[in-house]
């Protein structure tokens, strides 16, 4: 099956400790994603990666890092530095190609990361 | 700031009643303009895409875009509580890597 997945589904968090997220894709699309969501608000992008070894910060990227050292993968770490990480974070992607369809943004299950 | 509005509801229709969403944006040179359905718990699901004036239909739902009045909504012909969802509008603009801007959402319920 073509699709996105996220793991763990749920991590908790101690204080000062660093966390990674997994996102993985097999739907060959070069754009991968990181949101954020919190109860009652819209998603906030965190960074952005449109080709492998390349990535942009989005609008609230602080305490935040990632890599893209393959296509495929877009592994995210919410570092001791984000002051208040607990929230829904969601993984998507992108194709590059086509149509105005290429616009169209995939999402994988999510992760809930608790701060203990 | 790019901005995306959305009544937060919840807007509540009978089962077979239709459901009309609304979305309005701030920024002009917006091109792409989604719908995602999330329920409780779960990820966004994609529903619908638009990107030209007018309307777009698949199955029950009709997405309809005027660029004129920064206005975008999705109607819900026949709703059923299978409907019941927050609805996310979200909009990208060209020369932004496709980045969207979301809305924080309409929830919808269906009552029986």
């Amino acid at each position: 099956d073509g699709g996105i997945t996220q793991s763990p589904k749920y991590l908790f968090r101690k204080e000062g400790q660093n966390v990674t997220l997994s996102c993985e894709q097999n739907l060959n699309h070069d754009a991968m994603y990181w949101y954020r969501q919190d109860p009652g608000q819209g998603l906030r992008l965190i960074y952005y990666s449109q080709i492998v070894n390349d990535f942009q910060k989005g609008d609230i990227a602080e305490g935040y890092s990632v890599s893209r050292e393959k296509k495929e993968s877009f592994p995210l770490t919410v570092t001791s530095a984000q002051k208040n990480p607990t929230a829904f974070y969601l993984c998507a992607s992108r194709g590059t190609s086509g149509t105005f369809s290429y616009n169209e943004q995939f999402f994988g299950p999510g992760t809930r990361l608790t701060v203990l | 700031q790019k901005e995306v509005e959305q009544n937060s509801g919840p807007l509540s229709v009978p089962e077979g009643a239709i459901a009309s969403l609304n979305c309005t944006y701030s920024d002009r040179v917006s091109q792409s303009f989604f719908w995602y359905r999330q329920y409780s718990g779960k990820s966004p699901e994609l529903i619908m895409s638009i990107y030209s004036n007018g309307d777009k239909e698949d199955g029950r739902f009709t997405a309809q875009l005027n660029k004129a009045s920064q206005y975008v909504s999705l109607l819900i012909r026949d709703s059923q509580p299978s409907d019941s969802a927050t609805y996310l509008c979200a909009v990208s603009s060209t020369g932004t890597a496709s980045k969207l801007t979301f809305g924080t959402g309409t929830r919808l319920q269906v009552t029986l």
